[in-house]
């Protein structure tokens, strides 16, 4: 596709669990990153891969966060123990090498019950 | 600490209006700011980018403005359609070096427009 794309759009599970979340890049970006959106807030900087590597991991909330992109174009971000407090629009964005804008995908609804 | 303010928060107007959008921001140092638009359940889309150098640019019925010396931006919307009823981000890049590209991201303006 030409765009961001991520999967799935909507997510429900039941605290404690684990869930795993896609998103395809635009092809040929090398720059990847992810966001958290809560209700009525911005976008907040998870993590961003440049590759195959995690290049800055500095906005994981703590160690139940985990992301991976193993052969530098899909990533999956993974919950586990899922708490409330991680319901959010989980946002995924690519950039292509030496460009500057990010392109967004419409993101992942996580609901925590 | 880097920070970008947006106001209104929420914003209530009737089709075929005008209304401006503001942002201000304390980004150091800077290299750029978006207006992004976020339609309900999708991701945000780049209206706009300006540089330092730049105190206006437009695109189509959107037409930005930028004052680097006060740090404020405006976004202002010409005769609103309905389908301007969106979220409107503003983004302050302070350039490459950081892992999300320097970038600052203010909690947007909700904007809805009544027919």
């Amino acid at each position: 596709g030409a765009g961001v794309s991520q999967t799935p759009s909507n997510k429900v599970t039941e605290k404690g669990k684990y869930v795993e979340l896609r998103c395809d890049p635009i092809s040929g970006h090398t720059a990847l990153y992810w966001y958290r959106q809560s209700l009525g807030q911005g976008p907040e900087f998870l993590i961003y891969f440049q590759g195959t590597g995690a290049a800055d991991d500095s906005g994981l909330p703590n160690d139940r966060f985990f992301a991976v992109r193993p052969e530098g174009s899909v990533s999956t971000l993974k919950i586990q123990r899922t708490e409330r407090g991680d319901s959010a629009v989980y946002l995924c964005a690519s950039r292509a090498s030496g460009g500057s804008e990010q392109y967004f995908g419409p993101g992942t609804r996580l609901t925590v019950t | 600490k880097n920070q970008v303010e947006q106001s209104p928060q929420s914003l209530i107007i009737l089709e075929g209006k005008n209304c401006t959008l503001q942002c201000n921001y304390t980004v150091s140092p800077f290299s750029n700011l978006r207006w992004y638009k976020q339609d309900t359940g999708r991701g945000p889309v780049s209206l706009t980018i300006m540089t330092f150098s730049e105190n206006t640019k437009s695109n189509g019925r959107y037409t930005a403005t930028l004052d680097a010396d006060t740090k404020q931006s405006s976004l202002h919307i010409t005769a609103s359609q309905l389908s301007d009823s969106a979220s409107y981000i503003c983004v302050v890049s302070a350039g490459s070096g950081g892992g999300a590209d320097g970038l600052t991201f203010g909690k947007g303006t909700h904007l809805i427009i009544q027919p």
